[in-house]
């Protein structure tokens, strides 16, 4: 794809239950960020991968969050018991070097209304 | 705890002129420092990303960078009304590669 992915792109869910958001990344780029962004607030930072080393958690805000890459591409967010407050829009970026160029594109998002 | 702060504007400029966005960041062992812009929503756009002290230029983009301190700036030349967005800052400190993200300068550009 010429550009990162995220499906789906709204997700309303009721309180308590599970919700997984998924990220595709563009082919190539070797570090995956998943970030959530509340209305009108900056990014908050949810969790890093980078190739096969071990992710980087430390921005995940419970034991209810975690996140998968499999096979250094496709990503799963997964948020279980989900809370109000984990309404936001979950985005995720991927990054890499091409041809000597940094490149970092974040995909559309996924606005999560808990309700 | 790592800090990214930015006046959260509004910044009007009129079209033509050049808009400066500001940046201050606590963390003296950052080590990579990027500027995003962000349309009313849509997602974040990188539009510079700089790592040695000084200035790096792209276009109408001037990044500027004093690591000693502690700040980045974006400069917008010659301005115009498709640059009114929220300017996102963004600092990555040492072996976490996690960005710190500031709250964003929202600029407008009046034509």
């Amino acid at each position: 794809g010429a550009g990162v992915s995220q499906s789906p792109s709204n997700k309303v869910t009721e309180k308590g239950k599970d919700v997984e958001l998924r990220c595709d990344p563009i082919s190539g780029h070797t570090a995956l960020y998943w970030y959530r962004q509340s209305l009108g607030q900056g990014l908050e930072f949810l969790i890093y991968f980078q190739g096969n080393s071990a992710p980087d958690k430390s921005g995940l805000p419970s034991d209810r969050f975690s996140a998968e890459r499999t096979g250094g591409s496709v990503s799963t967010l997964t948020i279980q018991r989900t809370q109000q407050e984990d309404s936001a829009v979950y985005l995720c970026a991927s990054s890499g070097w091409t041809s000597g160029t940094y490149e970092q594109y974040f995909g559309p998002g996924t606005r999560l209304t808990v309700t | 705890q790592k800090e990214v702060e930015q006046n959260s504007g509004p910044l009007s400029v009129p079209e033509g002129a050049i808009a400066s966005l500001n940046c201050t960041y606590s963390d003296r062992g950052s080590q990579s420092f990027f500027w995003y812009r962000q349309y009313s929503g849509k997602s974040p756009e990188l539009i510079m990303f700089i790592y040695s002290n000084g200035d790096k230029e792209d276009g109408r983009f001037t990044a500027q960078l004093n690591k000693a301190s502690q700040y980045v700036s974006l400069l917008i030349r010659d301005s115009q009304p498709s640059d009114s967005a929220t300017y996102l800052c963004a600092v990555e400190s040492g072996s976490a590669r996690q960005l710190t993200f500031g709250s964003g300068t929202q600029l407008t550009v009046l034509p």
